[in-house]
């Protein structure tokens, strides 16, 4: 079963715009990680929070984590046509020996040049 | 060994024939996870291993699925007696340890049940 929901499933900018991206999710976590995916195409791992962070920034990526409230954001700044992708937040919650990654269902991002 | 290799990446198959697919993991990351993912949705947990050992199955892993990881090395994912719902991109990704690293996942596996 997932995990939590992207906000929004989609979305289309143009080049050199920010995207922001929005993931929510019900347990209590270790980490929350964002991944990339390219059509067709296996995930590439982006950045990793943990869950006594609140803030993290990987070159035009920010996330933010609100453990509070359950929710990450994704912003990818000055956005390119490359950075045309599905992105996935994952959830690392090992408890009771169980390790795995739980995913959402994503956001597809479109970036027009 | 530059990263988590997948073989064949895509498969076709007739409904009710057995299918085999491999993942070789990155070569010091000692666990190693099989996903399932259909289209438009995220990956769904299927298995993992540590080293050789299979810690945990999903609900999803029904009869018809059985992975294992010999030696702790590459892995092979079968599914017996395919059918339609079968078919989706399988992933496998494989990390270091327990500790806060991210996975890397492999291309994929397409399979197609016709």
């Amino acid at each position: 079963s997932q995990q939590g929901e992207e906000d929004p499933q989609a979305l289309s900018i143009q080049e050199g715009e920010n995207a922001t991206m929005n993931c929510s999710y019900k347990t209590s976590i270790n980490n929350l990680q964002w991944y990339r995916q390219n059509s067709g195409r296996g995930l590439v791992h982006l950045i990793l929070i943990r869950s006594n962070e609140r803030e993290k920034h990987s070159g035009r990526l920010r996330v933010t984590l609100d453990t509070s409230k359950k929710s990450s954001s994704l912003l990818i700044t000055a956005s390119r046509a490359a950075d045309t992708a599905s992105y996935f937040c994952a959830t690392d919650a090992t408890q009771g020996g169980s390790e795995k990654l739980v995913f959402g269902k994503g956001t597809k991002l479109t970036v027009n040049p | 060994d530059t990263g988590v290799s997948q073989d064949p990446r895509h498969k076709i198959t007739k409904r009710g024939q057995n299918v085999t697919f491999r993942c070789d993991p990155i070569s010091e990351h000692n666990r190693l996870y099989w996903y399932r993912q259909t289209l438009g949705q995220g990956p769904e947990f299927l298995t993992y291993f540590q080293n050789e050992a299979q810690l945990e199955k999903s609900r999803l892993l029904s009869d018809r699925f059985s992975a294992e990881r010999p030696k702790g090395s590459f892995s092979t994912l079968e599914i017996q007696r395919t059918e339609q719902g079968d078919s989706a991109m399988y992933l496998c990704a494989s990390r270091r340890g327990q500790g806060e690293d991210g996975y890397t996942f492999g291309s994929g596996t397409r399979l197609t049940v016709v």
